[in-house]
This record gives C-alpha cells, structure tokens and sequence, in this order.
C-alpha cells in the first residue's frame, strides 16, 4: 500500500523556534505538496515540487521554505515559528497525471501549535 | 484563477438515507480533474471519488456516486444508504490537466450520520 509519512503527529514550538516539518514518500512519485488547513478555509497550498530540488510558491508561501534533497522527502520549513502558523500541515505527492488510479496520497497531517 | 466552493458548512442525514454535497467551481479551462476527499477524525485524508471533466458519463464508486455538470460548473456528491463511517469532513477540489498539478480545495462540509 503506497504510503506518505510525516515525522510527527503533533508538534508544539515557541515563537522565534525554527521548526522543520518531514515528509516522505513511498511511491517514486514526482510531485510533492505542502499544504496547510484551517477551519472555514479549506486546504491551502503553501508550495510545492516536481522534481528534486525543484520548488514553487503556491498561494501562501509567506514565512516558509521548502527543501527536496531526495525524491523522496520533502521538508517544510518555518524560518521563526509565529502564532498565526499555528495549525495543520498536510503532505501529500501524487504520480503525473492520466493513470487508471491518479489522485493525491496524503499523510496523516501534523498539528502544530505555536506558543 | 481557480475557486471551488462549497456552501454548506455542515449537513446531517439519517443512517442508511441518501444525502447530497454541493460543489461549484469557477475554471476558464476546459480540461481538468475533480475530487471529492473524505477527512474523517483521523485527519487521513482519503479520495472517495474522481471525475475527469472530458467524460460525460458521471463517476460512480459503490455508495459515493456523482452529478457533474460542466456547463454549470457544478460537481456534487450523492452518498446512498449513509452509514455511521461516512462521517467526515468532505472536500471538493479541482485541478486542471496540463500544467502545474496543484489542487484547489473547497473550505469543506462537515457531513454528521444520525443513527
């Protein structure tokens, strides 16, 4: 079963801390995302990748960066933890598009608080 | 650029009766995919069903069926005979085919199975 995995499930930091969030892959896929969610706002993308050391900004990259060393892991960053980062992140990767069973796998989410 | 909505924060529906979430999306693209996602408190987030804008025929995936309507920009979801597992919340999302593959989430539906 094709998997992706966060190193944490729940995270709790202090303003200022940096604060580095990991996500791995199984699947060999190409494509890898950083998302973040928050009540009455859905999902929002923050950036994402398609190849190693390839990345883009996505609708709110502001006060994060990523890194893609290897295909896969994919690891999100938060240069100085604020309060209003406080949230859920979720990983997800996905193969290119057109296979019979083409959709995004996402991890399980972690909940970080920032104090 | 892209908007998916959801405008039903919340719905409710007696076990083993029929319910529907709605969908509408604005896109200028002709050629595109859409998902409905399942979060339930696990925070997994799991694909349930997935519409390719090109086919006519509506998706169907045992319970989960369905009503797409590409000149309205509509994509809603039926679930038949609910069951006590389907309670989650729900998400809308599109992404078009060529291009960069970012998913565009709605804000969700918390969707509650009344015994």
């Amino acid at each position: 079963d094709v998997k992706v995995t966060q190193s944490s499930r729940y995270l709790v930091k202090r303003t200022g801390e940096k604060v580095f969030l990991e996500c791995v892959q199984d699947m060999d896929h190409e494509n890898m995302f950083w998302y973040r969610q928050d009540p009455g706002l859905g999902l929002r993308l923050i950036y994402f990748s398609y190849d190693v050391k390839m990345k883009e900004k996505g609708d709110i990259p502001e006060g994060y960066s990523v890194s893609r060393e290897k295909k896969e892991r994919f690891s999100l960053i938060l240069e100085s933890a604020s309060t209003n980062q406080t949230s859920m992140y979720l990983c997800a990767s996905t193969p290119p598009p057109g296979g019979l069973n083409y959709g995004y796998t996402f991890g399980s989410g972690t909940r970080l608080t920032v104090v | 650029a892209q908007t998916v909505t959801q405008s039903q924060p919340e719905m409710s529906v007696q076990e083993a009766e029929t319910v529907t979430l709605s969908c509408t999306y604005d896109t200028s693209e002709s050629d595109y995919y859409l998902f409905w996602y399942k979060q339930p408190p696990s925070r997994q987030m799991i694909l349930v069903i997935r519409q390719e804008a090109y086919k006519q025929q509506n998706a169907t995936e045992n319970r989960f069926s369905v009503n797409f309507q590409k000149a309205a920009k509509s994509f809603s979801l039926k679930i038949s005979d609910s069951q006590l597992g389907d309670a989650a919340m729900y998400f809308c999302a599109y992404r078009r085919t060529f291009g960069n593959e970012k998913l565009t989430f709605g804000t969700g539906t918390r969707l509650t199975i009344i015994p």
